[in-house]
């Protein structure tokens, strides 16, 4: 089975466009995130959400919205999408609270790569 | 601000060989985690190697193995005996305490050649 599912893998849109990014995870972690990996393979926090409260937003523009359903599914919406969107997209999901075996460790799904033309 | 650099975008090394990839990081914290994560082309993350700050002790697994000097804030990846499997971009990254938030090095690029 497994662990963290980012579907889709591959999206192909264009600009102005709407879409989204569901992920699920089943490993009973309390937190969930999305990471962005630009063009030259740098990756950075956007989002995380612990029981489905929003803990960290980094500096991200009003276009994504995440949502989180529950504390297994975190899905991120992106508006009116820009070229500069292009990117692969990983949700990642980690056990945060404290004495519960917390090794620090994110567990990654596979990613989702956006091209927007 | 917490940063965290890797000075060899890419590397090489003959099967079976050992080689040693570079990681310096800046945090003021004291309580953090860092990590050897492998990106292969296939492009999942895969955890190599964790290392808890205020362990002494450096971390091993298997034929992964890691140099940490805290003063210097220097975090080293040793892969002994490479493996054509290993070929991957590896990053390095730094989190503090356990909010998940993972600073990432820029990645190092390292072909294992038959």
């Amino acid at each position: 089975d497994t662990a963290v599912s980012q579907t889709p893998k591959y999206l192909v849109t264009q600009m102005g466009n709407d879409k989204s990014i569901k992920c699920e995870q089943n490993l009973g972690h309390d937190t969930m995130y999305w990471y962005k990996q630009d063009s030259k393979k740098f990756l950075k926090i956007m989002f995380s959400y612990n029981n489905k409260e929003l803990i960290i937003n980094e500096t991200v523009p009003n276009r994504f919205s995440p949502k989180s359903p529950d504390k297994a599914h975190l899905n991120l919406h992106i508006n009116s999408l820009e070229l500069g969107d292009s990117a692969v997209y990983f949700c990642a999901s980690s056990h945060r609270t404290s004495g519960r075996g917390n090794t620090g460790e994110l567990f990654f799904g596979e990613g989702s790569r956006l091209t927007v033309l | 601000a917490q940063t965290v650099t890797q000075s060899q975008p890419e590397m090489s090394v003959q099967e079976a060989e050992t080689v040693t990839l570079s990681c310096t990081y800046d945090t003021s914290e004291n309580n953090y985690y860092l990590f050897w994560y492998k990106q292969p082309p296939s492009r999942q993350m895969i955890l190599v190697i964790r290392q808890e700050a205020y362990k002494q002790q450096n971390a091993t697994e298997n034929r992964f193995s890691v140099n940490f000097q805290k003063a210097a804030k220097s975090f080293s990846l040793k892969i002994s005996d490479s493996q054509l499997g290993d070929t991957a971009m590896y990053f390095c990254a730094l989190a503090r305490g356990n909010t998940g938030k993972l600073i990432f090095g820029q990645g190092t690029t390292l072909q294992v050649k038959p």
